[in-house]
């Protein structure tokens, strides 16, 4: 079935340095991919998306490329700041209307 | 804008207890979902409704019910809760139809302990 794992453990790093969270699937047909975020307290936020490949979904200075010949959809940013502190989940849409969640990744950037 | 709210952000019951949570959207959606989401383990499935009165199970429907009699609210049962149901309880609804719309728009959960 549809699955999407992302890297082990919390990210940390400095303001201004460049995130990237590692997201890859697996799956049948042509899914569209997701990130979403969660600040601390509060439900999920889309963040960005891509519905084919080589789509590439980006929104407040963060991108991801959908990319088919690796199974990947990786998150970057060019400068982080620490309002960006968060949880970042990786999604995939599936059959019957349902997203698959990877476990997320906890970001602490510190000042 | 998409509004989605939780009848509570936080709540405490007991064991044996039933427990309703709601979840209500203004958007006129007919998919809607109810996630738990536990440390180290994502978000995962309870149940979701595609309609009025239409549910199917998630991955983990297991000491769960659901009730959708009308389209705005998604009705989340524990009919006797148990200790290893503490967790945060999100509710979605999902938009698409649209060229290229397909997003679900969460609550902000309800953190539920039982003791």
């Amino acid at each position: 079935g549809n699955s999407v794992t992302q890297m082990e453990g919390p990210v940390t790093l400095s303001e201004e340095a460049f995130l990237t969270i590692n997201c890859t699937y697996t799956a049948t047909g042509y899914p569209s991919l997701f990130w979403y975020v969660q600040y601390p307290g509060e439900g999920l936020q889309l963040l960005l998306k891509a519905t084919k490949a080589d789509d590439k979904g980006s929104n407040k200075g963060f991108e991801a490329t959908y990319r088919k010949e690796t199974t990947s959809f990786h998150l970057e940013k060019g400068s982080v700041q620490v309002s960006d502190s968060a949880v970042y989940f990786c999604a995939l849409g599936g059959r019957n209307n349902r997203l698959a969640f990877g476990k997320g990744n906890q970001v602490v950037v510190i000042p | 804008d998409v509004k989605v709210t939780q009848s509570s952000r936080y709540l405490v019951k007991r064991t044996g207890e039933k427990v309703f949570l709601e979840c209500v959207q203004d958007m006129d959606h007919e998919n809607m979902f109810w996630y738990r989401q536990d440390p180290g383990l994502g978000l995962r499935l309870i149940y979701f409704s595609y309609d009025v009165k239409m549910k199917e199970k998630g991955d983990i429907p297991e000491g769960y019910s659901v009730s959708r009699e009308k389209k705005e609210r998604f009705s989340l049962i524990l009919e006797s809760a148990s200790t290893n149901q503490t967790s945060m309880y999100l509710c979605a609804t999902r938009e698409w139809g649209r060229a290229g719309t397909d997003t679900q728009y969460f609550g902000p959960g309800t953190r539920l302990t039982v003791l």
